[in-house]
């Protein structure tokens, strides 16, 4: 398995909160995305990096931050979390492009807005 | 917005049968990837079919595509309950990186 690895894998937490996941990865890749996966929906592009401290914006990213200051790390932050934010977000690497290459995923971060 | 639809959303067999799963989609790609999720786990890459190939295999799984009735199909043969997952298309219609996933097929495979 690739070596990524998602905090936290369960967080609760209350509308009006800031929340920060963290995605850390062993590989080296150059790219790393942040996804949810909602029913009937299934897995939406929230942002994505193309290297240290370079970001661009998904398919639904309002509500969301990221970061990158190292290549090993990417962060999430939902700068005042909302209830439609509840969700399963994945984290994802790739070496090249995305759509050139696979992504490997971390098992997750299931996240409940209260 | 969706550009990969999979059909059927939910597929049970019998152990050793053989699975069909398919993905339509909107737009020219240059790429289509199948992925397999078990349930609560991450995504796992399974295979990645090129826009001027018809035709991949890797084990048990076997993918096609049509270019021209912009579809895939996804075979497992003889399958097994450890093929008990959901399975993603998803396409890549241009050079941007990002993949456009599809709501996903639910396969139960009976033992």
């Amino acid at each position: 398995d690739a070596g990524i690895t998602q905090s936290p894998r369960h967080k609760v937490t209350e509308t009006g909160t800031p929340v920060t996941l963290r995605c850390h990865q062993t590989e080296n890749h150059r790219y790393m995305y942040w996804y949810r996966q909602d029913p009937g929906h299934g897995l939406r592009l929230i942002h994505y990096s193309y290297g240290v401290k370079d970001t661009d914006k998904g398919e639904v990213s309002d509500g969301y931050s990221v970061s990158r200051s190292k290549t090993e790390d990417f962060l999430l932050t939902l700068e005042s979390a909302t209830s439609s934010q509840t969700s399963v977000y994945f984290c994802a690497i790739s070496e090249l492009k995305g759509g050139n290459q696979p992504q490997h995923f971390g098992d997750g971060t299931r996240l409940s807005i209260l | 917005s969706q550009q990969g639809e999979e059909d059927p959303q939910a597929l049970s067999i019998q152990e050793g049968e053989n699975a069909t799963m398919n993905c339509s989609y909107k737009t020219s790609i240059n790429n289509l990837q199948w992925y397999r999720q078990n349930s609560g786990r991450g995504l796992v890459h399974l295979i990645l079919i090129r826009s001027n190939e018809r035709e991949k295999h890797s084990g048990r799984l076997r993918v096609t595509l049509d270019t021209s009735k912009k579809s895939s199909s996804l075979l497992i043969t003889a399958s097994r309950a450890a093929d008990t997952a959901s399975y993603f298309c998803a396409t890549d219609n241009g050079n941007t990186g990002k993949l456009i996933f599809g709501q996903g097929t639910t396969l139960q495979v009976k033992p």
